[in-house]
Parts: C-alpha cells; sequence; structure tokens
C-alpha cells in the first residue's frame, strides 16, 4: 500500500543552525505534499505545502523541495529559533485526489537549542 | 472561524464503557476527516466523509469503532467497548473541496483504564 517514511525520527540543532527532514513517498499518482508542525497539546497545523507541478517553494525561513522522479521532498528550516522546537509531520495526498486525504510520515521531533 | 472543534479534550473511560468523541468540522468544508494518532503507529487515517456520506472506512481497526456524520456540522467517532488498546488521541480534520490542505481540530487524549 502507499507509505511514506519520514527521517530524521529526531534532530537537534543549535538556534541559528538549519534543519534538514527528509521524506519519500511510495504512490507515484501523489501530486500534493504538505508538512505539518505539532506542538505539544495541540493538532498538527499546516507550515508548508508544495505541489507535484513545482520542484521548490520558500515562505519566510522555510522550504520544500521535491524530486517527482525520485519520490522524495524535504523540508528545509533556516536560521532556526526555539519556538521551531516541535514534531514536523510530512505528508502525500491518496493519489491525486483533490480530497485533502493524506498519508502521514512518522513524525521528527526537531529540538533547537538557544 | 474557530476552526476545527473537537470535544472532549480528555476523556478517560473504563476498559468496556462506551465512548463518543465529537467534532465540529469548519463551515463550509465539505469533507471531514477521523486520524488517531500514537506514538507506535502514528497518524493513521480511520475514515472520511464528503457531503455527511462515508467515502473510506478501511482504516477503521474494528467493528467496535463506529463513525457518523447526521449533518454537516457534526459527527461522532464511537467506541463500543472500549479497550486500553484504542487509548491514543484522536483528530478530527475538515477541508473545502476547492483547496486540499487539511485543518485539524485540538485532537481528544482518550486514556481506557
Amino acid at each position: 500500500g502507499e507509505n511514506v517514511e519520514q527521517h530524521p525520527s529526531t534532530l537537534s540543532v543549535q538556534e541559528g543552525d538549519s534543519a534538514v527532514i527528509k521524506c519519500t513517498y511510495s504512490d507515484s499518482a501523489s501530486n500534493y505534499f504538505p508538512w505539518y508542525k505539532q506542538e505539544l497539546g495541540k493538532g498538527p497545523q499546516l507550515i508548508i505545502d508544495i505541489r507535484s507541478n513545482v520542484g521548490e517553494k520558500k515562505d519566510q525561513r522555510i522550504a520544500v523541495t521535491l524530486n517527482k522522479t525520485a519520490k522524495h521532498f524535504s523540508l528545509h528550516i533556516t536560521e532556526t529559533q526555539p519556538e521551531d522546537s516541535a514534531v514536523y509531520f510530512c505528508a502525500a495526498s491518496y493519489g491525486s485526489s483533490n480530497t485533502g486525504k493524506l498519508i502521514f510520515g512518522q513524525g521528527t521531533t526537531l529540538q533547537v537549542k538557544p | 472561524d474557530a476552526g476545527v472543534i473537537q470535544s472532549p479534550r480528555h476523556e478517560v473511560t473504563e476498559m468496556g464503557q462506551e465512548v463518543t468523541l465529537r467534532c465540529k468540522p469548519i463551515s463550509g468544508h465539505d469533507y471531514l476527516f477521523w486520524y488517531r494518532q500514537t506514538m507506535m503507529r502514528g497518524l493513521e487515517l480511520l475514515i472520511y466523509f464528503n457531503n455527511n456520506v462515508p467515502i473510506d472506512d478501511s482504516g477503521m481497526p474494528e467493528d467496535r469503532f463506529s463513525a457518523k456524520m447526521p449533518n454537516a456540522s457534526f459527527s461522532t467517532l464511537k467506541i463500543q467497548p472500549s479497550e486500553p488498546r484504542d487509548s491514543a488521541v484522536y483528530f478530527c480534520a475538515s477541508s473545502h473541496p476547492l483547496q486540499t490542505e487539511a485543518f485539524f481540530g485540538q485532537g481528544t487524549r482518550l486514556t481506557v483504564v
């Protein structure tokens, strides 16, 4: 079945450094790839997303890259700050459906040390 | 809009009891999803609805789980009877038909003892 693998499971960086989280997906029909940030006691919140017709997207300190041929995508956070500490999930759409139905990676716990 | 609203936020119940989780999606969102989050399995899609109709319930773990959406503004996830292995955080999410972003509620932390 469809699957999304996410690495690393934990990541610790110093404030100001960059953080990179990588995901691979199995369904070549997937065309939507969001990233969610989950803070303690809260639900996941979308921080950035990318569609299959785009190779890269940037929003301030956050960027996402997509390689459809290799079926992998990555989240890049530059100039990390302590408030970036959270669990980050990548996800891929089930096929090309536009329903919001997603397969999630296992999550990466990011710790930014001041 | 207040976002997706779930209740209760926390639920502790004894094994064998019936548990009902509630969700109010964002107004105008035609899709509603129920997810379960555990350390072992991460975020799993249990079931989703389109225009109040269940579309895919293949993620529902057992017959003890059931979900309904009687109208566009309300959905329930019921577990009867509950078991300790059902302990998890249950999230409800909704999305608009013209957008793919899924908005999540705050979740219900269920503990079955």
